[in-house]
């Protein structure tokens, strides 16, 4: 009953590092979705993906990669880290697109850029 | 644009109070609506929801919200605070039509619910 799973769930890197987070969801959705969290700002949406192989830009898609290459996996990629970029990521997926239809989250992972 | 307001950042309240936690938002058409809870180190976890119907609608953990439409606004409510619901709330909405076929939310900036005992 893992649900949506994050790895890693702390990463400290240094301002033009790389990184790639992944999200593995276990319930067969079809819809992913990378957000970020910051203080006072709720949770911003980043990139998401209605399917296996397709991916769409978000709300704050600059200094982000994504890939959906199977269904139940979700990366996302920073290519060359800013201190802007700390943050918590937070994985979720939906069963469908229909209005009603909830998402679901991982646990988050906290990344610090220095 | 479209947007959700979480008019307070911090809702304090005594045990065994009822307490509210604010909503409203700002979209065309009938949106789907949504609250969140999250906890310390944790993912957000699914309260409850409104999709059409009943204008209070009730969720997990003994939590209910009110839809409102014509003041746009849809707030969390339950009748006896608990020191366990402190927590991170968030509202959030998905926008019918042309964006609900992402099934992507927009969500509020959040209120931190302390209950105290």
């Amino acid at each position: 009953n893992a649900g949506v799973t994050q790895t890693p769930k702390f990463r400290v890197l240094k301002t033009g590092q790389s990184m790639t987070l992944l999200c593995a969801q276990d319930m067969n959705h079809e819809y992913m979705y990378w957000y970020r969290q910051d203080p006072g700002m709720g949770l911003r949406l980043i990139h998401y993906s209605v399917g296996e192989g397709t991916t769409a830009k978000g709300e704050v898609p600059d200094g982000y990669n994504v890939s959906r290459l199977k269904k139940q996996n979700f990366l996302l990629g920073l290519e060359s880290a800013a201190p802007s970029q700390t943050s918590v990521y937070f994985c979720a997926s939906s069963y469908s697109r229909q209005g009603d239809s909830p998402l679901h989250f991982g646990n988050g992972t906290r990344l610090t850029v220095t | 644009a479209q947007s959700v307001a979480q008019p307070e950042d911090q809702v304090n309240v005594a045990e065994g109070n009822p307490l509210t936690v604010k909503c409203t938002y700002s979209v065309s058409g009938n949106p789907y609506l949504f609250w969140y809870v999250q906890y310390p180190n944790r993912g957000l976890q699914f309260l409850l929801k409104y999709i059409t119907g009943d204008n209070l609608v009730k969720g997990s953990y003994g939590f209910e919200a009110e839809f409102n439409k014509s003041q746009t606004s849809f707030h969390l409510k339950k009748p006896s605070a608990l020191v366990s619901d402190s927590a991170l709330y968030f509202c959030a909405v998905r926008p019918a039509g042309g964006s609900s076929n992402t099934g992507k939310l927009i969500f509020g900036q959040g209120t931190t619910l302390q209950v105290k005992p």
